[in-house]
């Protein structure tokens, strides 16, 4: 079975410092790959996602990832951080092993806290 | 337009009751899922639907659990005889297709206690 693992589970910056969060996955074959965000009290919504094409995928808020296949990695990065970006972030994987039709699996998330 | 809505946002129920929670999704969404969240176990998938048919049941975690979808949209999981280990927010997300290049949209959760 598909597995996400996420390595830092609490991560404390200050505004204006550069954020990478690491995501490894499993699977070898085909998959799909995505970054949720769920910010205090609001649903998770999805922050960017890679199917194909260019490694590098830029997403909203000024956040991109780069997905390195012989790694099986897809870490978050964001240059320069803002209090506002305080949330749990979730990677989350898809993969083709069940026709395409399964739900995602996502790894234990990472608490995000920016002090300013 | 709309997201996706879920209900009660807050469910206390005590061991051994039945609950019963509701899912409705965004308007045309055809593929509708549920998971849950907590603490010990992160986000799980349980149940897809595509149309009103789910075709793997495998990922709900007893046969407690189970799960409709009635005329393509409103979908409910029910659970009965809760257990505090059923004690989770419980997650529905839809997205357009049945395909994995179709974002899910999450909605609000209904988190559920059992006492």
């Amino acid at each position: 079975a598909q597995s996400v693992s996420q390595h830092n589970h609490h991560v404390i910056l200050s505004e204006a410092a550069s954020l990478e969060l690491g995501c490894n996955y499993s699977y070898g074959g085909t998959v799909n790959l995505f970054w949720y965000v769920q910010y205090p009290g609001q649903h998770l919504q999805l922050l960017l996602k890679y199917f194909s094409g260019d490694p590098l995928v830029k997403g909203i808020k000024g956040f991109e990832a780069e997905f390195i296949k012989s790694k099986f990695s897809f870490n978050l990065r964001k240059p320069s951080v803002q209090w506002s970006d305080t949330a749990e972030y979730f990677c989350a994987v898809n993969d083709y092993s069940g026709g395409g039709a399964d739900g995602l699996t996502f790894g234990k998330g990472t608490h995000l806290i920016i002090q300013p | 337009g709309a997201g996706v809505s879920q209900s009660p946002s807050n469910k206390v129920t005590e061991k051994g009751k039945d609950v019963e929670l509701r899912c409705d999704p965004i308007s045309g969404h055809t593929a509708l899922y549920w998971y849950r969240q907590s603490l010990g176990q992160g986000l799980e998938f349980l149940i897809y639907f595509q149309g009103n048919s789910a075709p793997d049941k495998s990922g709900l975690p007893s046969d407690r659990f189970s799960a409709e979808r009635t005329g393509g949209s409103v979908s409910t999981l029910t659970i009965q005889r809760t257990q505090q280990e059923d004690s989770a927010v419980y997650l529905c997300a839809s997205s357009f297709q049945m395909t994995p290049t179709y974002e899910q949209y999450f909605g609000p959760g209904t988190r559920l206690t059992v006492t």
